[in-house]
C-alpha cells in the first residue's frame, strides 16, 4: 500500500545549527504538505508543494519536492529555540475511493538546546 | 469563529466502558478525519469521512465506531475501551478543493484507559 517514510525519526541540535528532515513515498505523489506540532499541540500546516523540483522559503526554513516527485525535504537553518517540535510530511491518497485522505510520515522530533 | 473544537479534551475511564469523544467544525469542509497519535507511531488514521453519511476504515479501526449524520459533527465512539486505547485522539477536516487541500486539526483529546 501507499507508504510516506520519514527519517530520521529524531534530531537534537544546539541553537544555531541546520536541521534537515527527509521524506519518501513509495508511489509518485501528485503533491506534498508539510506540518509542525509543537510539544502538548497539534499539527498545524506549514506548505504544500505541487510541482517538480519545486522549492519554497519561509523565512528559515526552506522545502523541497523531488524531481521525481516521490521525495521531499525541509531544511531549518540556523536553528532556533522555536523550532522545537515535531515535523510531518503527508502524502494525497491518488485512488477513488481514498482521495482527501492523507497519508503521514512518522515525523521527525526536533530538540533544540541552548 | 471557532473553527474546529474536540471534547472532552481529557477523559479518564476505565476498560469495557463505552466513551464517545466528539468533533465539531465550523467551515463546512466536506472532508473529516480521526487519528490517533502515540509515541513512535506518529499520526495513525483511524476513520475518515468524506461527507454527511459516508464513512471509510483506515489504518486502524477495530474497537472504534464513527457516524456522521451532519456535515459538522463527527463523533469517535470506543465501544468497551481497552487500555491499549489509551492515546491522544485528534479530529481535523479537510475542505477538499482542487486549490485547497491543507488539513485542519482540532486541539485534540488525551484519552486515559485504566
Amino acid at each position: 500500500g501507499q507508504q510516506v517514510m520519514q527519517i530520521p525519526q529524531y534530531q537534537h541540535v544546539q541553537e544555531g545549527e541546520d536541521f534537515t528532515t527527509y521524506c519518501n513515498s513509495s508511489t509518485t505523489l501528485s503533491n506534498i504538505q508539510w506540518y509542525k506540532q509543537r510539544p502538548g499541540g497539534h499539527p498545524v500546516f506549514l506548505i504544500q508543494l505541487v510541482k517538480s523540483g519545486e522549492v519554497k522559503k519561509q523565512k528559515r526554513l526552506t522545502f523541497q519536492f523531488g524531481e521525481a516527485k516521490k521525495n521531499s525535504s525541509l531544511h531549518i537553518t540556523a536553528t532556533q529555540t522555536t523550532d522545537v517540535g515535531t515535523y510531518f510530511c503527508a502524502g494525497p491518497a491518488d485512488r477513488g475511493s481514498t482521495l482527501g485522505r492523507l497519508y503521514f510520515g512518522r515525523g521527525t522530533q526536533l530538540t533544540v538546546w541552548p | 469563529d471557532a473553527g474546529i473544537t474536540q471534547s472532552p479534551r481529557y477523559k479518564i475511564t476505565e476498560t469495557g466502558r463505552q466513551v464517545t469523544l466528539m468533533c465539531h467544525q465550523t467551515w463546512s469542509h466536506s472532508y473529516m478525519f480521526w487519528y490517533r497519535q502515540d509515541l513512535g507511531h506518529g499520526l495513525r488514521l483511524i476513520y475518515y469521512s468524506a461527507a454527511a453519511d459516508i464513512t471509510d476504515k483506515g489504518e486502524v479501526p477495530d474497537g472504534y465506531v464513527v457516524s456522521r449524520s451532519k456535515t459538522e459533527n463527527f463523533p469517535l465512539t470506543l465501544e468497551s475501551a481497552t487500555r491499549s486505547q489509551t492515546s491522544v485522539y485528534f479530529c481535523a477536516s479537510n475542505p477538499r478543493t482542487p486549490s485547497y487541500n491543507e488539513q485542519f486539526f482540532g486541539p485534540g483529546t488525551r484519552l486515559t484507559v485504566l
